[in-house]
């Protein structure tokens, strides 16, 4: 069974850029769609994008013009970069497989990591 | 495109019927789902398009609706089952999700 895990640091200044990792086990990322999501108490759940491991990439219109995705197969990975971050950018964030039907029906999540964006 | 979930919390008892509703500003054409969400856990897939179950998902939940108006019904409620359930719509662009309903005990 495929397994996911977030990885980056928990804290990030204002102004500055957020970047995560997601490690991919059980399973190869040379398939399927790759999300990232999030959760905070101001602004729910939100899908931030999606990334095919062969480089395609869709991202919600809220981050578009701050967020990158990108795949690393070599270490079965795949990462987000958000710029320019503000406290409404603190949250637990979550990466996610897309399912073979779909990529916006999340069936394999992680569990999560929180960052919260301070001085 | 909004979803608005009621009620914000339920209060309910093992054994109990469980009933959440998850209404669109706009219709989805049945693209709605509904997730499970325990504190530092990962979100689980319950129900998709709006009557499927996931996977290993129990018989007691089941999902119906159509249009702007969708229910999650949890037959009789188990223990595992106290946790927050959020609807989820990809009918519309960009994808979004309700603000939740928590079942408590």
């Amino acid at each position: 069974q495929v397994q996911l895990q977030e990885s980056g640091p928990g804290r990030v200044k204002p102004s500055e850029t957020l970047s995560l990792t997601c490690t991919v086990t059980g399973g190869s990322i040379a398939t399927y769609y790759w999300s990232w999501l999030r959760l905070s108490p101001g602004r729910g759940l939100e899908w931030i994008g999606y990334v095919y491991y062969g480089g395609y990439t869709k991202y919600n219109p809220s981050v578009e013009r701050r967020v990158t995705m990108s795949t690393d197969t070599s270490n079965n990975q795949f990462s987000l970069t958000l710029s320019s971050v503000t406290a409404a950018d603190t949250a637990v964030y979550f990466c996610a497989r897309g399912a073979p039907t779909h990529p916006l029906l999340w069936t394999d999540w992680g569990r999560g990591t929180l960052v919260t964006v301070s001085s | 495109v909004v979803l608005t979930q009621s009620p914000a919390t339920l209060s309910l008892s093992p054994g109990e019927r469980a009933t959440l509703s998850c209404r669109a500003t706009t219709g989805l054409s049945n693209y709605l789902a509904w997730y499970q969400h325990k504190p530092g856990q990962a979100p689980r897939l319950i129900i998709y398009d709006p009557s499927n179950r996931a996977t290993g998902v129990p018989a007691r939940f089941s999902g119906s609706g159509s249009g702007t108006d969708y229910t999650l019904t949890i037959s009789s409620l188990e223990p595992e089952d106290f946790a927050v359930y959020y609807c989820h719509q990809r009918g519309a662009w960009p994808p979004t999700f309700g603000g939740g309903t928590r079942i408590e005990i």
